[in-house]
């Protein structure tokens, strides 16, 4: 089983769409949570981080469960330029190796 | 501006050769770790380095070398054992080995011919 794994996608959606990604860890030493963007052929940006309360940043909401171990993404309000791969990531802080582990992402693809 | 610089950004090499992709940040950042991406894929960490003159081995260290010499630069050499070596090969790094942002390098293509 993969540490983070993702629904791929693609999500193809319109202007305007709520859409909302899950994630899921496997390691419960895990402690901080992410989400990054990649667009085509390019590095990964940090989106945002992930706390344990849930946060907000514009039309961007993530959320966290521990329990369930899974995070959330929800995109409000999608525009055309929000068209990219998400992806999740997860840091743990119980191995010497303390370097982030990242999922396959999930694609999404806003038409207009 | 600070920031990662990788080299080349394309590149291709036939096979049974050792090719080294360059990193140089200015970010007087401590961590460096080198992650590999295939179409379709998440990252897999190949090589870190929390420090220099120090490096350890990631997930998918076999045919791969890397070295740090200096707090700036982590080059990474793809030998010719690596078996499936064409990729997109990124480098990052952080402010110290907790920290929770990872800033990358605009990335390297390597295509084996």
């Amino acid at each position: 089983r993969k540490e983070v794994e993702q629904d791929p996608g693609p999500f193809n959606v319109p202007e305007g769409a709520t859409v909302a990604f899950n994630c899921t860890y496997s390691n419960s030493a895990s402690q901080s949570f992410f989400w990054y963007r990649q667009d085509c052929r390019k590095e990964p940006k940090l989106l945002m981080s992930v706390y344990s309360s849930g946060n907000e940043d514009g039309r961007f909401t993530a959320q966290l469960n521990r329990a369930s171990q899974y995070i959330s993404l929800l995109i409000r309000d999608s525009k055309l330029s929000d068209s990219a791969t998400y992806l999740c990531v997860v840091n743990r802080l119980d191995t010497g190796r303390r370097a982030l582990t990242f999922g396959s992402g999930t694609r999404l693809q806003v038409q207009p | 501006d600070g920031g990662i610089t990788q080299s080349p950004k394309y590149l291709f090499r036939k096979e049974g050769q050792n090719v080294t992709l360059s990193c140089e940040q200015n970010l007087n950042h401590d961590a460096m770790y080198w992650y590999r991406q295939d179409p379709g894929q998440g990252l897999r960490l190949i090589y870190y380095s929390q420090i220099v003159n120090d490096f350890q081995k990631g997930d998918i260290a076999e045919g791969y070398s890397v070295s740090r010499e200096k707090k700036e630069s982590f080059p990474l050499t793809v030998t010719s054992a690596q078996k499936n070596p064409t990729a997109f090969y990124l480098c990052a790094s952080r402010d110290r080995p907790g920290a929770n942002v990872l800033t990358f390098g605009a990335g390297s293509r390597l295509t084996v011919l």
